[in-house]
């Protein structure tokens, strides 16, 4: 599976958009980008996945370059309770299904 | 929809002694469960992969005799950690795949912090 590369951290206002950057330059066709996020000591939570095309859902957009090789998740009014690790994980879609976690990167949203 | 459950979420046990962990997937099917572990401001290590009925699938480095997977039924998957030794103290995490999916989202528990004294 391509490896992924996000910043350790970033600071974002509460109430503004927070757009967090992931490189994934050797993805492949068949890899999906899936982002989690992890509020602290607490299992994981799905938030989007895509494989080409933009998606969003009720908590984010995630933004695809036409080549794939980064994408943006796009927390659109961030509140306080968006404070967390967010990972960005390419995966090869089919049965093995196995997301491998780097460090991600610590969003804190201020006041 | 798509919630997953881990008891206990945290336990505190001797040394030498095993420490069972239980993984459900409550309101899916899940094919396949994975278990992470995670150490203190560490990101998330796949342990190992389960899958319904048959062995599980360890990491490289991870100890298949100490890490005892059991899934044994498509809600279901347990973690035994034998002979437990301070060392083996972390926040272990399970995942869940939908078996109705043909992507690879899954879905997190909440987690179990284990002590080991």
């Amino acid at each position: 599976d391509a490896k992924t590369t996000q910043p350790p951290s970033m600071d974002c206002a509460e109430g503004r958009a927070a757009n967090l950057p992931c490189n994934h330059s050797t993805i492949s066709g068949n890899e999906y980008v899936y982002w989690y996020r992890q509020i602290h000591s607490q299992g994981p939570q799905y938030i989007i996945h895509g494989l080409k095309n933009n998606e969003t859902n009720e908590m984010a957009s995630l933004i695809i370059t036409e080549d794939r090789k980064s994408s943006t998740l796009i927390l659109p009014h961030a509140t306080l309770r968006d404070t967390a690790v967010y990972y960005c994980i390419v995966s090869r879609s089919g049965n093995t299904g196995k997301l491998i976690f780097g460090q991600g990167t610590t969003l804190q949203v201020k006041p | 929809g798509a919630v997953v459950s881990q008891h206990p979420s945290w336990v505190i046990c001797k040394s030498g002694t095993s420490v069972k962990i239980e993984c459900r997937s409550l309101d899916f099917q899940a094919t396949t469960m994975f278990w992470y572990r995670q150490f203190p401001k560490q990101s998330l290590m796949l342990m190992a992969t389960s899958n319904e009925g048959s062995k599980a699938t360890y990491e490289q480095g991870v100890e298949k005799d100490k890490f005892l997977i059991n899934h044994a039924s498509l809600t279901l998957s347990t973690l035994t950690v034998t002979s437990a030794h301070p060392e083996d103290s972390s926040f272990y995490i399970c995942s869940a795949r939908s078996s109705s999916q043909s992507t690879d989202t899954q879905y997190f528990g909440p987690g179990t912090r284990l002590t080991v004294l």
